[in-house]
């Protein structure tokens, strides 16, 4: 068990929805990311807050958004969602930035159908 | 483009050998590089990092090694046993500033058979 905890476990739905996908880090991480993982694109780097602030972005679609909270959760928003958005979506956390030991959830499988 | 290389074929190997995987990377000067595992449906697991002044690094059975000339960095697991069976990912920090990311490698497949 990393001590990242995503919720959902999977997730189905329809083009054009919106879901939110949740994410509590190990206690006393500060970092969290968001990751995209598809089976031809391998895992793609979305977003990075440190302690409630944006850090760093990648390759994050406009119709994708993220925050974190005061208690440093944080919460991956995916809007007008498409077949192609069907992934598996992993948070992450650290103490520190990408040069700390990231643990990752398990993972949230989402298909749009 | 910066860019990431690692073996496509999946390794097949017999227990007890020495396992050797292989990450190649152009048009980066990565500070660091970091190795991980993951298992199907599971997220990774962080494994080492190697900075770009260290040559080699070692933990139990696991040696990385990191040669910025060559752009390449090599992963070892001696002593293989089924357990070791995975998909290893390597990753390097790219861009800057605000656009600083990790960039990852599509994984090698390794199987260990007993």
């Amino acid at each position: 068990d990393s001590g990242v905890t995503q919720t959902p476990k999977h997730l189905i739905t329809a083009t054009g929805q919106r879901v939110t996908l949740r994410c509590s880090p190990r206690s006393g991480d500060l970092s969290v990311y968001w990751y995209q993982q598809s089976l031809d694109q391998g895992l793609q780097f979305l977003i990075q807050y440190y302690n409630g602030e944006e850090r760093a972005k990648g390759n994050i679609l406009e119709r994708f958004s993220a925050q974190q909270f005061p208690d440093l959760h944080s919460e991956l928003n995916l809007s007008s969602l498409e077949l192609g958005d069907s992934a598996l979506y992993f948070c992450a956390s650290s103490v520190g930035g990408f040069d700390t030991e990231a643990f990752f959830g398990q993972g949230t499988r989402l298909t749009v159908v | 483009s910066q860019k990431i290389e690692q073996n496509s074929e999946a390794l097949n190997i017999q227990e007890g050998k020495t396992a050797t995987l292989t990450c190649n990377y152009t048009n980066y000067s990565p500070a660091y590089l970091q190795w991980y595992r993951q298992d199907p449906g599971r997220g990774p697991v962080f494994l080492l990092l190697i900075r770009e002044n260290e040559k080699e690094k070692r933990k139990e059975r696991l040696k990385v090694t990191f040669d910025t000339t060559l752009k390449q960095s090599l992963f070892h697991i001696t002593a293989s046993q089924p357990a070791d069976s995975a998909t290893y990912l390597c990753a390097l920090r790219g861009g800057a500033g605000n656009n600083r990311k990790l960039i990852w490698g599509l994984g090698t497949s390794l199987a260990v058979n007993p």
